[in-house]
């Protein structure tokens, strides 16, 4: 069964930690995608992924660090220069940049 | 500045009548719209999109309606069933621009039985 999937679903880390979120895609997407959604702001684009080895900022990427060393993962780290790094991150794949999307169910990061 | 904008943030419908969500956008280079559901801690899915060379789609209880010269768009759910309390959330790109679509905030629909 195609997906992806993104873990943890919750996470919990120390404030002035770094924390790498997890996000696998096993539908053969050459494009992947972080968005941070917060209450009243919608979807936000951290980074995005178009080929391996090879990702560009969003707009919000500022205390975040991506890499895309295979197809079908693209881990997203929240680094401690983040200021507000408590959010519901998703991870997204699709064929082709401007293709449908096929999000991932999400990590709620909570950092206290 | 928002170029996709969802002006309602909540709507309220009783089951069986007819749900109509707007979406305003900004830029005139976007050529192809979509509107994703969302539940509560789980990840958006597609639901239904529009190219701009049309001015409406149908799939099912689902209808987008694509206004080009107010650049506007609307879903309609018709009929509501209290499972389409969601959120929606309209999206826009540009085929000559970079391609990666811009979201509007959001709008939570409740379905009322």
């Amino acid at each position: 069964d195609g997906g992806i999937t993104q873990s943890p679903k919750y996470l919990f880390r120390k404030e002035g930690q770094n924390v790498t979120l997890s996000c696998e895609q096993n539908l053969n997407h050459d494009a992947m995608y972080w968005y941070r959604q917060d209450p009243g702001q919608g979807l936000r684009l951290i980074y995005y992924s178009q080929i391996v080895n090879d990702f560009q900022k969003g707009d919000i990427a500022e205390g975040y660090s991506v890499s895309r060393e295979k197809k079908e993962s693209f881990p997203l780290t929240v680094t401690s220069a983040q200021k507000n790094p408590t959010a519901f991150y998703l991870c997204a794949s699709s064929m082709r940049v401007n293709y449908g999307y096929t999000f991932g169910s999400g990590t709620r990061l909570t950092v206290v | 500045d928002q170029q996709v904008k969802q002006n309602s943030p909540s709507l309220s419908v009783q089951e069986g009548r007819i749900s109509i969500l707007n979406c305003d956008y900004t830029n005139s280079m976007f050529d192809y719209f979509l509107w994703y559901k969302k539940y509560p801690a789980e990840g958006p899915t597609f639901l239904i999109s529009i190219s701009s060379i049309k001015d409406k789609n149908e799939d099912g209880r689902f209808t987008v309606f694509l206004n080009k010269s107010a650049k506007h768009l609307s879903l309609h759910i018709v009929p509501s069933q209290p499972g389409d309390s969601a959120v929606y959330f309209c999206a826009a790109s540009a085929s000559g621009g970079s391609y990666i679509p811009t979201f509007g905030r959001g709008t939570s629909l409740i379905v009322h039985p």
